[in-house]
């Protein structure tokens, strides 16, 4: 079965500087892998992705993430936060071999300071 | 993107009584919709996987006389949270997936009085 895991369970940075959110997974195969965001009290909003290919993936807001096989990773990256950054993040992966059944980490909540 | 909407965005029912959550996905047709659990602070926990047309797919622990899920058509799927109590109280969310890709409902916070 997979497993995701988010070292990181808070993290705060200072607005402009740079963010960085780990992410290490569980997976036999080559899973299908997820960073979503979370504003308090709403639902998820999708990132990025990476099913294959390139494994640096641009996502929305300014994020990337990088796809390690080495090191079964899959960090999520900012090079400047914004205040509106101020969030829950949840990597995920999904299962191809599951129907895609997603599994989501613990999540790291990021607060920016002005 | 995909929507999907989910309705209601929150309730408060008293103990012992049934409670419906709809999730509907609007601009695309979903053969399997997602349900999961959220409590404060903490991750989404699949609860169910719902195929249309079918039974729903339960996770370990998760009782399907309480959360009844029924999968009617390609748009709609229902959570009915059956004789509630406190302890069901928490943060509901549904996706609907199309293709290798789910979209997620805004989730409905119930609570139980």
């Amino acid at each position: 079965a997979q497993s995701v895991t988010q070292p990181d369970i808070h993290i705060t940075v200072s607005e402009g500087a740079s963010l960085e959110l780990r992410c290490n997974y569980s997976y036999g195969a080559t899973p299908y892998l997820f960073w979503y965001v979370q504003s308090p009290g709403q639902g998820l909003q999708l990132l990025l992705k990476y099913f294959s290919g390139d494994t640096l993936v641009q996502g929305i807001k300014g994020f990337e993430a990088e796809f390690k096989r080495s090191q079964s990773s899959f960090n999520l990256r900012k090079p400047s936060v914004h205040w509106s950054d101020a969030a829950e993040y949840f990597c995920a992966v999904g299962a191809p071999a599951a129907g895609n059944k997603l599994t989501f980490g613990g999540g790291t909540r990021v607060l920016v300071k002005p | 993107g995909a929507v999907v909407s989910q309705h209601p965005s929150w309730v408060i029912c008293k103990s012992g009584t049934s409670v419906k959550i709809e999730c509907r996905s609007l601009d695309f047709q979903a053969t399997t919709m997602f349900w999961y659990r959220q409590f404060p602070k903490q991750s989404l926990m699949l609860m169910a996987t719902s195929n249309e047309g079918s039974k729903a797919t339960y996770e370990q622990g998760v009782e399907k006389d309480k959360f009844l899920i029924n999968h009617a058509s390609l748009t709609l799927s229902t959570l009915t949270v059956t004789s509630a109590h406190p302890e069901d109280s928490s943060f509901y969310i549904c996706s609907a997936r199309t293709g290798t890709e789910a979209f997620f409902g805004q989730g409905t916070r119930l609570t139980v009085v």
